[in-house]
């Protein structure tokens, strides 16, 4: 099974920070990697598919870039909603496996 | 509007079954893949299965394998989960999604707890 880590597994941001999120994959080259937004009590929000695309209603702050296995999640101007867990995705191989996790929260 | 409506969780027993069922409406099911993905208490996300859109081809996680069955019925734009030979580590809010690759359509999830 492909294993996915992510770092940070916490951080504290602040109203207009850049944050950037890693996700490493540890097999394989990774082509369909997306990441998920979730907050308290809800269901996860895809974000980003195939490590780049925007998904459509997703604000631009959000990018994701990265190839074979390592990816990242940049928000390029940290907004009050966006404080959130995250979570990337692989999709290349059965099982389909998530990271831990990222929680941002507010410094 | 597009939505997934999860039903049919619950509290069971070790050992015993639940079906959950997942009622999509707002767009064209029988066009999609479609997944159940499960959250434990205060954890991340684990994919648990996939079905095509004729159900002829589907994956399982290998936790679940052999004792949870995805299902579809096209005509009733529903997906089910048949979980039998329940542990206390299945509980969990279940989740249905559209897609397998990327998940663009989520449920607000339906609740399992496996306790005596």
């Amino acid at each position: 099974d492909i294993q996915m880590t992510q770092s940070p597994s916490s951080v504290s941001a602040s109203v207009g920070d850049r944050v950037t999120i890693t996700c490493r994959a540890s097999q394989g080259s990774i082509r369909w990697l997306a990441w998920y937004q979730q907050k308290p009590g809800k269901a996860p929000k895809l974000l980003i598919y195939a490590a780049s695309t925007l998904q459509s209603g997703v604000p631009s702050r959000f990018s994701g870039s990265g190839s074979g296995t390592d990816f990242t999640l940049t928000i390029s101007s940290l907004q009050p909603e966006d404080f959130a867990t995250y979570y990337c995705q692989q999709a290349d191989s059965f099982p389909f496996t998530f990271g831990p996790g990222t929680k941002v929260d507010i410094k | 509007q597009v939505q997934l409506v999860e039903s049919g969780g619950g509290l069971v027993k070790p050992g015993g079954s639940l079906r959950l069922s997942c009622a999509a409406s707002g767009f064209s099911f029988s066009d999609y893949y479609m997944s159940w993905i499960r959250q434990a208490p205060g954890k991340g996300l684990e994919w648990v299965s996939y079905i095509s859109t004729t159900g002829n081809t589907i994956y399982y996680a290998d936790s679940v394998k052999g004792r949870f069955t995805i299902s579809r019925d096209n005509a009733k734009n529903s997906l089910y989960l048949q979980m039998n030979s329940l542990r206390a580590e299945d509980t969990a809010v279940y989740y249905c999604a559209r897609g397998a690759k990327s998940l663009d359509v989520w449920g607000q999830g339906t609740t399992v707890t496996v306790s005596s």
